[in-house]
Formats: structure tokens, C-alpha cells, sequence
């Protein structure tokens, strides 16, 4: 099946700064989502977003699916933006589950 | 805005009972998902439901678990004698593709917290 590799793992960052997450997966996609879970253990849809480039306030994301990759851009971070952001996908042999990567877990300090 | 509901938020259980999460997904999808997520470890896909049945399920969903949708808003996940490795968040998802494999965003419920004792 395929596999989904996320980094970094853990990232640490001053309130304000940019941030830049990868996903990196194994085969072509038909579905990639970016998700952030809070500390209540929620997922929150951010993107869907399989191939090219949207934007929704201070995040925006691109994937990249000849290259099999895609980026979560965080500006201006805030303390808000803490928790664990995972990207799933799903392939086109098995498209109606998606694969999570195991995330990255993003730490704003203020 | 639309969103997927679950109930309940957490459960306890003896190990070796039987347990039912509810989901209600969102009012016009026609696909739905389990998922779960041991504490501290990613999410991993359990099952999918389209059209009354089982679309896809991974080796997670073994004998001990089954779904079904018992009206035209409930979907829910039944597992049977749990052991203390089931505890975990359980979600629920919906999408909305009307045919063929599903390709949309998938929206996720809050979780039920399951713990076996």
C-alpha cells in the first residue's frame, strides 16, 4: 500500500515565526487532506488537496503529485496553531480509505 | 456548517463486553468510515460503508467488529468482547461522492475515547 512519510516530526517555534510541513508519499494519489488535530484529539480538515495550490488565511498548501509530495505552509504562527498536523492520501487501487502519515507535531511558544 | 456528530465522547468498559459507537454523518453523504487512533500513534482506517454494505475494510476489522447503518441517519461501529487493545479515539467519517470511488474530502467526527479496563 502506499506510504506516507511526514516532516519534521516535532517542531518548536516562537509565536510569529513561518513554518513549512512535508508529506512525501509513495505512489500517485487521488485524494491527499491536511488535518489539524488540537489538543482535544480533534481533526479539523484544512485542505483537500491532491494536486496544486490553495490558501485559507495564514495557511496554504501544494502538492506536487508528479513529484509525490505536498507542503503545509503555516505564517505567523500563533499558540492556537499548536497540535499534530497530519496529511493523508488515498491511491487509486483503494480509494475510498486514506492513509495518515504519522504527523508532525508543532509546538508555538509564546 | 454541516458536521459529523458522534456519541458518546467516552466510554468505559470491562474487557470481554460488548460496546456500540454512534456516528451521524453529515446529511448527504453516501460514504462512511471508521477510524481509529491508539493514544500517541496515527489514525488507521478500519472500514468503509456505501450502499448498505462494506465497501473496504484493513486486518484491524476482524470478526469482532461489524457496522451498520440501522436507519437513514445512524452509522454505527459495534465491537464485540473488547479486549484492552481496542481502547483508543474512534472516528467516524463522511464524504459525499455519489458515485464511483470516493474522491472528496472526507469530514471527521470529534471521536468516542474508548478505554477497556
Amino acid at each position: 500500500g502506499i506510504q506516507v512519510e511526514q516532516s519534521p516530526p516535532d517542531l518548536i517555534l516562537q509565536e510569529g515565526a513561518n513554518s513549512t510541513l512535508r508529506c512525501n508519499f509513495s505512489d500517485s494519489v487521488n485524494n491527499l487532506q491536511w488535518f489539524h488535530q488540537n489538543p482535544w484529539g480533534q481533526l479539523i480538515n484544512l485542505f483537500y488537496i491532491p494536486s496544486g495550490t490553495k490558501q485559507n488565511g495564514r495557511l496554504s498548501a501544494t502538492t506536487v503529485a508528479t513529484e509525490r509530495y505536498s507542503l503545509l505552509y503555516i505564517s505567523s504562527s500563533q499558540t492556537t496553531d499548536s497540535g499534530v498536523y497530519f496529511c493523508a492520501v488515498s491511491g487509486y487501487s483503494s480509494a475510498s480509505k486514506i492513509i495518515f502519515g504519522s504527523g508532525t507535531r508543532l509546538s508555538i511558544r509564546p | 456548517e454541516p458536521e459529523v456528530t458522534q456519541t458518546p465522547s467516552h466510554q468505559v468498559t470491562q474487557m470481554g463486553q460488548e460496546v456500540i459507537l454512534r456516528c451521524v454523518p453529515i446529511s448527504n453523504h453516501l460514504y462512511f468510515y471508521w477510524y481509529r487512533q491508539i493514544l500517541g500513534q496515527k489514525v488507521e482506517f478500519l472500514v468503509s460503508f456505501y450502499n448498505n454494505e462494506i465497501s473496504e475494510k484493513s486486518e484491524i476489522f476482524d470478526d469482532q467488529f461489524s457496522v451498520e447503518r440501522p436507519d437513514g441517519s445512524n452509522f454505527t461501529l459495534k465491537i464485540r468482547s473488547t479486549k484492552l487493545e481496542d481502547s483508543a479515539m474512534y472516528f467516524c467519517a463522511s464524504s459525499d461522492r455519489l458515485a464511483g470511488p470516493p474522491t472528496d474530502t472526507q469530514y471527521f467526527g470529534p471521536g468516542t475515547r474508548l478505554t477497556v479496563l
